[in-house]
């Protein structure tokens, strides 16, 4: 059973347009999430977290917003640029426990 | 230089075989982690280490061992490789739950 769910397996935004990337969650004593970016022939890279006790995050032009209530939250990348096309995944993680559960990652195009 | 290597980055065996996947770190993290990455899943954990004497079981720990030699040092086996074990494995380390820090990665394939 999936903990954490990226339910869009790929997206496609035009170059300067709002990207949006969602994650559900159906644990409810996660209290921090985190979005990682993976290019092909890497490793995730860090992108951006939130805690629980916050709904909002912001770091440039990416922001994460959380909706406890619906066990939702989301990525958005604006705007969005050549660069950012990789596969984003989001993890969460509960109380002291140092294991991060993670999506299946959703694939971001960036069209010129 | 990467701060997390991994080594083979690809490797090819043969069912029953015993293989070795080694990881290095040079971010002086006590904390290494072994996931693996499955088509249309998310990482896996696999096992995970707080400090050199502190190992523990994932979510996904069987059929699997690790070693930490040092705290640089965190290497996966496969003590009799399994073709449902062909996937891509990635090392990882971390100080916080805030961030894990990634190697690039080794693509395992068991024929």
């Amino acid at each position: 059973d999936q903990q954490v769910k990226q339910n869009s397996p790929s997206l496609s935004v035009q170059e300067g347009r709002i990207s949006i990337l969602n994650c559900d969650y159906t644990n409810s004593m996660f209290d921090y999430f985190l979005w990682y970016k993976k290019y092909p022939a890497e490793g995730p890279t860090f992108l951006i977290s939130i805690s629980s006790i916050k709904d909002k995050n912001e770091d440039g032009r990416f922001t994460v917003f959380l909706n406890k209530s619906a066990k939702h939250l989301s990525l958005h990348i604006v705007p969005s640029q050549p660069g950012d096309s990789a596969v984003y995944f989001c993890a969460a993680s509960a109380g002291s426990n140092y294991q991060l559960i993670w999506g299946a990652g959703t694939k971001l195009i960036i069209k010129p | 230089d990467a701060d997390v290597t991994q080594t083979p980055r690809n490797r090819i065996t043969k069912t029953g075989k015993r293989i070795m996947l080694e990881c290095s770190q040079t971010k002086g993290h006590d904390r290494m982690y072994w996931y693996r990455q499955d088509p249309g899943l998310g990482l896996r954990l696999i096992y995970y280490s707080f400090d050199v004497k502190d190992i523990n079981k994932g979510e996904i720990s069987d059929g699997y061992s690790v070693s930490r030699q040092a705290q640089a040092k965190f290497s996966l086996s496969l003590e009799s490789a399994i073709p449902n074990q062909t996937a891509l494995y990635f090392c990882a380390t971390g100080d916080s739950k805030e961030t894990q820090y990634f190697g690039p990665g080794t693509r395992l394939l068991v024929l």
